[in-house]
């Protein structure tokens, strides 16, 4: 039974350019969060995705845009990258809410740099 | 606004028992995980707390009080691959909300 999936698992990119990091859920599960994580700190709550619509959203910019499809994988999108956006990009899925917290998974991240 | 604080860091010795605090002010509270964290690896599950008391599990135990805001990490008979980040994280309707994880050191 795969986890949750994150690809690229390494990215380099210059600022100002756009980038695109991809996660596909656990299987059975349907919702798909993000979480920045910069060097030291504890991650930090991007967005969450359910039924292919933004539920929940964190304290980010409109830079940060994300999207996911009916077979439930998600997108994150960041847009005019800052070299604050340098950070480990972790999804996580899990069950809905109003359900179980319990089932929640990480995958092992996407590290972005800008330079 | 969500607060979670954690010590930053902590040393230990091989054998010994170390606990880790977690304290915690959150608009809503739906339950406290503990994750450990490898260097450069993704968190993974430790324990789960929704009401108070005491959660064994092996060498691993959590504690919650949701008066007290407080929580506590318990590590029994460490080991070197004990060496990590915890990270303290509460729950609010599928949100997660971490602290900045505790570091800890295993010595020989």
């Amino acid at each position: 039974d795969a986890g949750v999936t994150q690809s690229p698992t390494h990215l380099i990119k210059t600022r100002g350019q756009q980038v695109t990091l991809r996660c596909s859920p656990k299987s059975g599960h349907d919702t798909v969060s993000w979480y920045q994580q910069a060097l030291g700190q504890g991650p930090q709550f991007i967005f969450q995705y359910y039924e292919e619509e933004e539920r929940q959203r964190g304290n980010f910019p409109d830079r940060f845009s994300g999207h996911q499809y009916p077979n439930y994988s998600s997108e994150l999108n960041v847009n005019a990258l800052l070299l604050g956006d340098s950070a480990l990009y972790l999804c996580a899925s899990g069950a809905p809410l109003g359900r179980e917290n319990y089932g929640y998974t990480f995958g092992s991240g996407t590290r972005l740099t800008v330079v | 606004g969500q607060n979670i604080d954690q010590p930053t860091e902590m040393t230990a010795t091989e054998g010994a028992i170390v606990q880790i605090n977690c304290t915690y002010q959150t608009s809503g509270f739906n339950g406290l995980f503990w994750y450990q964290q490898h260097a450069g690896e993704a968190p993974t599950f430790l324990s789960y707390n929704v009401l108070d008391g005491l959660e064994e599990k092996g060498r691993f135990s959590s504690f919650l009080s949701r008066s007290k805001g407080y929580s506590y990490l318990l590590l029994k008979e460490l080991q070197m691959k004990d060496s990590a980040s915890y990270l303290c994280a509460v729950t609010n309707f599928n949100k997660f909300y971490f602290g900045s994880g505790t570091k800890l050191n295993v010595k020989p």
